[in-house]
């Protein structure tokens, strides 16, 4: 089955400075990469995706590379604020039969003031 | 217009007994999966249900079970509880099973078993 490998598991930059986190996925049928923020005690929020016919796609601070030939996806996050810690997890999707989103270990994002 | 909401958020239970969770997909969402997150597993996938049926089911064991409604709600059941399936469990909905598939999360429902 597919397996998604999530890097760094915990992440600390300044406020105002990038981060970026990293995954990559095995199958490479998969054609679905969301991303997701989960803060504590709340469920995971989607906060952006991309489909394997696109390589890059951004909305305001935020933006997601996909590379189909290395199977492996990464997520920027710009010019950061105290309020985008928390722990992020990307994920791959695979149709075709047995269709389901796996999910990598997730990062703990902390933003140092 | 609401979001995914899941029922109780909170439950205890003792070992051996069994419990029932429910969740409530945003309005006009037609599939609804379950996952089942845990420190040391991360976010596992449990079943899917779209109309009623179940289309794809993961790696667990058969004490886990879920159903969906005709107005998409749905229940997952989980019998003959074990100290290891303490966890928050997560339902998603999506509107339908094209892509994309995005999946939006309720808040859970943690579970604990004593």
């Amino acid at each position: 089955g597919e397996n998604v490998e999530q890097h760094p598991s915990t992440l600390s930059v300044q406020e105002g400075d990038s981060a970026v986190i990293k995954c990559t996925y095995s199958d490479s049928a998969s054609n679905y990469f969301p991303w997701y923020k989960q803060e504590l005690g709340k469920g995971p929020q989607l906060i952006i995706d991309i489909r394997s016919n696109v390589g890059e796609k951004k909305d305001q601070r935020i933006a997601v590379t996909l590379n189909k030939t290395a199977k492996h996806f990464s997520l920027h996050i710009t010019e950061t604020q105290p309020e985008d810690s928390a722990v992020y997890f990307c994920a791959a999707f695979k149709g075709g039969g047995n269709e389901k989103l796996t999910f990598g270990t997730g990062t703990r994002l902390t933003i140092i003031p | 217009k609401a979001g995914v909401t899941q029922t109780p958020r909170y439950l205890i239970k003792t070992r051996g007994q069994q419990v029932t969770l429910s969740c409530s997909p945003i309005s006009g969402h037609r599939s609804v999966s379950w996952y089942q997150q845990t420190p040391g597993q991360g976010l596992q996938f449990l079943f899917e249900y779209f109309s009623e049926t179940q289309r794809n089911k993961g790696n667990f064991p058969g004490r886990f079970s879920g159903r969906q409604f005709s107005n998409s709600r749905s229940e997952m059941n989980v019998s003959t509880l074990e100290l290891g399936d303490s966890a928050l469990y997560l339902c998603a909905s999506s509107l339908n099973v094209d892509l994309p598939r995005t999946q939006y999360f309720g808040p859970g429902t943690r579970l604990l078993v004593l």
